[in-house]
């Protein structure tokens, strides 16, 4: 399976646009782009996922590199909650998902 | 409100004990997943069903059994519940196609003293 690199953690400040970076470098041409995250003592959430063209809801919006290559997951304003543990993860197929460490969100008030 | 319901939200019990964490979805998906965390760590794939009848296990060996008899409904049991099981158990369902994103429950935490 493919996998992601995304850096250990990142910090913004309230109210401010966040952007967290993600690569992959090995993706395939089937591969989706997921995006999830954890807020302390819950399960993950699912926040957004696309295949090609930019993606945009409530939550977040997700631009994809033209490449496919990388991926960047913006939340637009950064509030308290949305300090979360931030996963990039591609799905292909019935594949099951690989969590791997993510982007812990630091999001200073 | 959840689609996908877990209990109990949290457990302690006895070395040697017998217990089933119970996972409930109510949105007709196919696949099911139980993952095992510990607390600041990675999140482990258990075990994993692509239906009825349909049981397989992850990438991270656990002493757990799981069962699929119902779509909606997924177990996992530990028969002989030991201290290293403590841990968070989280279920997860999601649609066959990768077009589907999971949908996770709250969560087992499980300590066995």
């Amino acid at each position: 399976d493919a996998k992601t690199t995304q850096p250990n953690s990142m910090e913004s400040n309230e109210e401010e646009p966040v952007h967290l970076p993600c690569n992959h470098s090995t993706i395939s041409g089937t591969d989706y782009i997921h995006w999830y995250r954890q807020l302390p003592s819950q399960g993950p959430e699912y926040v957004i996922h696309g295949l090609t063209s930019n993606v945009n809801n409530r939550m977040a919006s997700l631009a994809i590199a033209e490449d496919r290559k990388s991926s960047t997951l913006i939340l637009h304003r950064a509030t308290l909650r949305d300090a979360a543990v931030y996963y990039c993860i591609l799905r292909s197929g019935a594949n099951n998902l690989f969590f791997g460490t993510g982007t812990r969100l630091t999001v200073i008030p | 409100e959840a689609d996908i319901y877990q209990t109990p939200r949290y457990l302690v019990i006895g070395t040697g004990k017998k217990i089933t964490l119970e996972c409930s979805q109510t949105m007709g998906h196919d696949k099911m997943y139980w993952y095992q965390q510990d607390p600041g760590m990675e999140l482990h794939l258990i075990h994993y069903s692509y239906g009825v009848n349909s049981t397989e296990k992850g990438d991270l060996s656990s002493e757990s059994t799981v069962s699929r008899i119902r779509t909606e409904h997924f177990p996992l049991t530990l028969e002989s519940a030991r201290p290293s099981h403590t841990s968070q158990y989280l279920c997860a369902s999601s649609g066959l196609d990768r077009n589907y994103g999971y949908t996770f429950g709250s969560g087992t935490r499980l300590t066995v003293v």
